[in-house]
């Protein structure tokens, strides 16, 4: 099993809806999770840190659930801009963060 | 201020030469990392430095791969006798003390190599 998995889309939803998307994790011990957006053929930008239970900015909320061992990202009333793959990432050992594949996200008109 | 700053931006090479990728971190960060993407897929670590400790070299996939870096700057990676599925996009990243729980890595452009 891969240390970080997602689904990797893509989901093609109108603007205006709200969408979500998970990456479970293999490492319970675990604890500093985040998730970054990657625009095509950039680098990848943070969107998001998770330290805790949850974390809410604006439009975008991520959630961890440490029992079922996921994070969650929730994008609402979405937007063109918010086209892009999503990428989410956890300390693995030391300071080194995994990766997984990300997760395709296309807003159409 | 200046970002994590990479060059070339753009490589092509011939199977089996080597090839210099360079990494200017944001000033001041002390950690450095060193990622790799295939097309299509997500970040592949490689390498990670930190201050003046040993750097943890855990991701190289191969004794071509090699990596320095001078002090708390500038870092190099090399590859010896590129193949073909060495192409890919090198990223480089910094944070400011590598501290699993509170730092941000910062993402430069990336290198992108093609390996002919």
């Amino acid at each position: 099993r891969k240390e970080v998995e997602q689904d990797p889309g893509p989901f093609n939803v109108p603007e205006g809806a709200t969408v979500a998307f998970n990456c479970t994790y293999s490492n319970s011990a675990s604890q500093s999770f985040f998730w970054y957006r990657q625009d095509c053929r950039k680098e990848p930008k943070l969107l998001m840190s998770v330290y805790s239970s949850g974390n809410e900015d604006g439009r975008f909320t991520a959630q961890l659930n440490r029992a079922s061992q996921y994070i969650s990202l929730l994008i609402r009333d979405s937007k063109l801009s918010d086209s892009a793959t999503y990428l989410c990432g956890l300390y693995s050992s030391a300071s080194k963060i995994i990766f997984g594949s990300g997760t395709r996200l296309s807003i159409r008109p | 201020g200046a970002g994590v700053s990479q060059s070339p931006s753009n490589k092509v090479t011939e199977k089996g030469k080597d090839v210099e990728l360079r990494c200017d971190p944001i000033s001041g960060h002390t950690a450095l990392y060193w990622y790799r993407q295939r097309l299509g897929q997500g970040l592949e670590f490689l390498i990670y430095f930190q201050g003046n400790s040993a750097p943890d070299k855990s991701g190289l996939p191969s004794d071509r791969f090699s990596a320095e870096r001078t002090g708390e700057s500038v870092s190099t990676l090399t590859i010896q006798r590129t193949q073909q599925e060495d192409s890919a996009v090198y990223l480089c990243a910094s944070s400011l003390w590598g501290t699993p729980n509170t730092d941000t890595q910062y993402f430069g452009p990336g290198t992108r190599l093609t390996v002919l």
